[in-house]
């Protein structure tokens, strides 16, 4: 299976600030890369596919790039709301698809 | 509304059964391919199981490879996972998400979403 590595596995920062996640792959999966959100004791909510395509009704300040092994989501400016952890999930192998490990990001 | 809700979760003991379910609503069911991916406490996601709109095509994670079997029945809009010889290490919160996507000339587009709000399985003595 492809093994996805997220990092940081959680953040603390400020409202207003510019957060930044990465996610590796273990090989190369072109664009097929996917990020979610999840807030806690929900489920998963699709944010971005295919690498940087935003999901129709995501704000704005949700961002993502790369391609081939390295990818970036990025929030531009956090806001409360955005308390979560958050999935990257490779589709290059389907359908076993699998996800990276999480990084909660929290308010500091 | 697209519309996903599990049933069925519950405690079992190592080696016993369950049969989860998943009831759709707001789209057309029988159009679309459905995946269970599982999230044990604390931990992040796993994908299960995936089958084809038709039921004609079904893949399985190795970790439950002969234990655990996915179907689906489109005449009543629902998904189901049964799962025998359970584990501890089976605990989770168990989703049924919508397996989406599409191709344009250029590239394929491929997702979960919608998801259900899941439905805890636990399995101890």
């Amino acid at each position: 299976d492809i093994q996805m590595t997220q990092s940081p596995s959680s953040l603390s920062a400020s409202v207003g600030d510019r957060v930044t996640i990465t996610c590796q792959a273990s090989q190369d999966i072109s664009n097929y890369l996917n990020w979610y959100q999840q807030k806690p004791g929900k489920a998963p909510k699709l944010l971005i596919y295919d690498a940087s395509n935003l999901e129709t009704g995501v704000p704005s300040r949700f961002s993502g790039s790369g391609s081939g092994t390295d990818f970036t989501f990025t929030i531009s400016s956090l806001q409360p709301e955005d308390i979560a952890t958050y999935y990257c999930q490779q589709y290059d192998n389907l359908p076993r698809r699998t996800f990276g490990q999480g990084t909660k990001v929290e308010i500091k | 509304q697209v519309q996903l809700v599990e049933s069925g979760g519950g405690l079992v003991k190592p080696g016993g059964s369950l049969r989860l379910s998943c009831a759709a609503s707001g789209f057309t069911f029988s159009d679309y391919y459905m995946s269970w991916i599982r999230q044990a406490p604390g931990k992040g996601l796993e994908w299960v199981s995936y089958i084809s709109s038709s039921g004609s095509t079904i893949y399985y994670a190795d970790s439950v490879k002969g234990r655990f079997t996915i179907s689906r029945d489109n005449a009543k809009n629902s998904l189901y996972l049964q799962m025998n010889s359970l584990r501890a290490e089976d605990t989770a919160v168990y989703y049924c998400a919508r397996d989406g996507g599409y191709c344009s000339s250029t590239s394929c587009y491929n997702w979960f979403d919608p998801w259900g709000q899941g439905t805890l399985v636990t399995v101890s003595s």
